[in-house]
């Protein structure tokens, strides 16, 4: 059993399209994140989202945009991809308790690659 | 910018042998947390150290935590060529709101059989 599951694992993908990643969480978190991987494997956050809310947008330009249609369920989709969006991104759930979060666990990542 | 940087980059032992890696931090913590990620997956949460805490063991695992020097480390202890991975540090802010974690750059362990 996943415990959080997204998909597609790879994407290939032209320059000015557009895609989704969808991610899951069955382990009853309340708060989902997005994180993106450089090829330097260095993480940074995109969003997080506590129980369907929007918490962080960190400076992520507004052709990602992220959806949570239930606290089990945080998509990602991008408009108008561009070279530099290739990067993996993944996706992470934690417990989070007067702001602290506890461990996250994370999908297997979506290698998205722009040509 | 990067809240923890993490030393050495690389690190190459053969089994058996111990690995250490270590992590340092700007700002005040509440925890601190460590990850591996094998080539290709996803990272796997490996221990959490709270800011009262000084030290703490999960198997083969020892962490450490000093908050007057705002720095960390992890110890691996008897390595086998299955611990080769990339290991990372993470840090929540203590008045951070939505469970943002900030990693380290990682530390790529190599461990030959």
């Amino acid at each position: 059993d996943t415990a959080v599951s997204q998909t597609p694992k790879y994407l290939v993908t032209q320059m000015g399209n557009d895609k989704s990643i969808k991610c899951e969480q069955n382990l009853g978190h309340d708060t989902m994140y997005w994180y993106k991987q450089d090829s330097k494997k260095f993480l940074k956050i995109m969003f997080s989202y506590n129980n369907k809310e929007l918490i962080i947008n960190e400076t992520v330009p507004n052709r990602f945009s992220p959806k949570s249609p239930d606290k089990a369920h945080l998509n990602l989709h991008i408009n108008s991809l561009e070279l530099g969006d290739s990067a993996v991104y993944f996706c992470a759930s934690s417990q989070v308790r007067r702001s602290r979060p506890y461990g996250y666990t994370f999908g297997s990542g979506t290698r998205l690659t722009v040509v | 910018s990067q809240q923890g940087e993490e030393d050495p980059q690389a690190l190459s032992i053969q089994e058996g042998e111990n690995a250490t890696m270590n992590c340092s931090y700007k700002t005040s913590i509440n925890n601190l947390q460590w990850y591996r990620q094998n080539s290709g997956r996803g990272l796997v949460h490996l221990i959490l150290i709270r800011s009262n805490e000084r030290e703490k063991h999960s198997g083969r695992l020892r962490v450490t935590l000093d908050t007057s020097k705002k720095s960390s480390s992890l110890l691996i202890t008897a390595s086998r060529a299955a611990d080769t991975a990339s290991y990372f540090c993470a840090t929540p802010l203590i008045y951070n709101q939505g469970g943002k974690l900030i990693f380290g750059q990682g530390t790529e362990l190599s461990v030959k059989p």
